[in-house]
């Protein structure tokens, strides 16, 4: 069965850092999203993406987060410049035309220290 | 807006009980309803889904029925087991497949 694969799935940065975390979605899906769950809460919406632009984005996503599709297989969500709050495990998702549902990736955890 | 309400927990059982966790929701128009899970230090993973009123989702066990008139998609499992231990997430999307909304989530533990 097709897979969202996310890399790294565990990554450490100093807070100030910049960090990109890599998705590549199903071949054929046309919707990305990114999701974020810091430990022990809910999952929540940063942002989706079609068409080669944002098409939703939540408060989170605020002028530290960027996403791009830089190529036809990789979609990457980047964070300018870390803080500690930021430490949460990202997901990504993606979804094909028409009512497939999402599938989710595994996950990437990022801790900031 | 879209939102989804689920027991709290954590919920714990012994092995061969029965699970219920209730799941209720908000939303306009005809949305679709998905159960999640998250093993221990794992990603997400579709349990099962239904897109439309009086469907029924199962797998692995578990089962859930779209009730509109409860607007509820309570999961149930007859006989859990100890590897079903994980966070259980109610999910829903609208009838577009967008604005995917994610209850809170209900812990559960199953002993041995």
């Amino acid at each position: 069965e097709p897979e969202v694969t996310q890399t790294p799935s565990h990554q450490v940065t100093q807070m100030g850092q910049e960090v990109i975390l890599r998705c590549v979605p199903i071949s054929n899906h046309l919707y990305f999203y990114w999701y974020r769950q810091i430990l022990g809460q809910k999952v929540e919406f940063l942002v989706s993406f079609y068409n080669n632009e944002i098409s939703e984005k939540s408060e989170i996503f605020d002028d530290q987060f960027s996403v791009e599709r830089p190529d036809g297989s990789n979609f990457t969500l980047k964070i300018r410049s870390t803080k500690l709050e930021d430490s949460a495990m990202y997901f990504c998702a993606s979804r094909g035309q028409g009512w497939v549902g999402y599938t989710f990736g595994s996950g990437t955890r990022l801790t900031v220290v | 807006g879209n939102s989804v309400t689920q027991m709290e927990g954590p919920v714990t059982l012994s092995e061969e009980a029965f699970l219920t966790i209730n799941c209720t929701y908000t939303a306009t128009g005809y949305p679709s309803l998905f159960w999640y899970v998250q093993y221990p230090g794992e990603g997400l993973q579709l349990l099962l889904k239904a897109t439309k009123a009086d469907d029924k989702g199962s797998n692995k066990g578990f089962e859930a029925t779209y009730r509109k008139e409860t607007t509820s998609f309570h999961l149930e499992k007859g006989s859990v087991q100890v590897s079903d231990s994980a966070v259980y997430f109610c999910a829903l999307s609208d009838n577009y497949g967008q604005n995917f909304v994610f209850g809170p989530g209900t812990r559960l533990s199953v002993l041995p």
